[in-house]
């Protein structure tokens, strides 16, 4: 199985701060055929299913707001908020679909400082 | 808009077998493939498997002896048993479909809170 690890666990950021997760995948998550990375991220507020931001790395689901982004390629990666609001706290997964089992990282629970 | 509904008991006795269907609306179920996902309480989120519209399935290794997925496509539903069930089973189980290309999980029920307790 792949491991995928966040860090931080949790993270304190003030409003309109910018907030950066970071996910490691225990094997490159990067397809060489196609050169795309199989992993998604995800925000899960309390009681509501996750709900997809970014896949393939770093492309926008639709309706998501353009503070988030993500980067990175093979085994880091990272989801950015450039302008943190209210609404974005949260606990924030990442989640590989390279190879199955899909496996996801701990989580990163993002609060207003 | 595809929506997915989790149904069955919320309280299953150990030992017992846990069966939970997922209705899907707002499209058909024959394509893409059907996914069942679950979440302790305070904790991440474990991928249990899916299945193909087809039949196929994929299971989680670490659950595959006890975990069976199936389709009813005439209902539009998919199901999910799991066998000999303890307390480290509870948890929220979702259902999901993944967006067309991709495994990531755009499309999740409300999830279906699963205590094991005698």
């Amino acid at each position: 199985d792949i491991v995928m690890t966040q860090s931080p666990d949790s993270l304190d950021v003030s409003l309109g701060e910018r907030a950066t997760i970071n996910c490691k995948s225990s094997q490159s998550v990067l397809y060489s055929s196609n050169n795309k990375n199989y992993l998604a991220w995800y925000q899960q507020k309390p009681g509501q299913p996750p709900k997809l931001l970014m896949y393939w790395a770093s492309t926008r689901e639709s309706g998501v707001p353009e503070r988030f982004s993500g980067s990175g390629s093979g085994t880091d990666f990272t989801l950015t908020i450039s302008s943190l609001q209210a609404e974005d706290v949260a606990v924030y997964y990442c989640q590989q679909y390279y190879s199955t089992p899909h496996t996801f990282g701990q989580g990163t629970k993002l609060e207003i400082k | 808009q595809v929506q997915l509904q989790e149904s069955g008991p919320g309280l299953v006795k150990p030992s017992e077998t846990l069966s939970l269907t997922c209705t899907v609306s707002g499209g058909s179920i024959s394509t893409y493939y059907w996914s069942w996902i679950r979440q302790p309480p305070g904790k991440g989120l474990e991928w249990i498997g899916y299945i193909y519209y087809s039949g196929s399935t994929n299971y989680n290794p670490s659950l595959k002896s006890r975990v069976t997925i199936s389709v009813d496509t005439s209902k539009n539903q998919f199901s999910l048993n799991v066998t000999s069930m303890t307390a480290a089973d509870t948890a929220v189980y979702y259902c999901a479909r993944a967006q067309s290309g991709t495994s990531s999980y755009l499309y999740w029920g409300q999830g279906a809170l699963v205590t094991v307790s005698s």
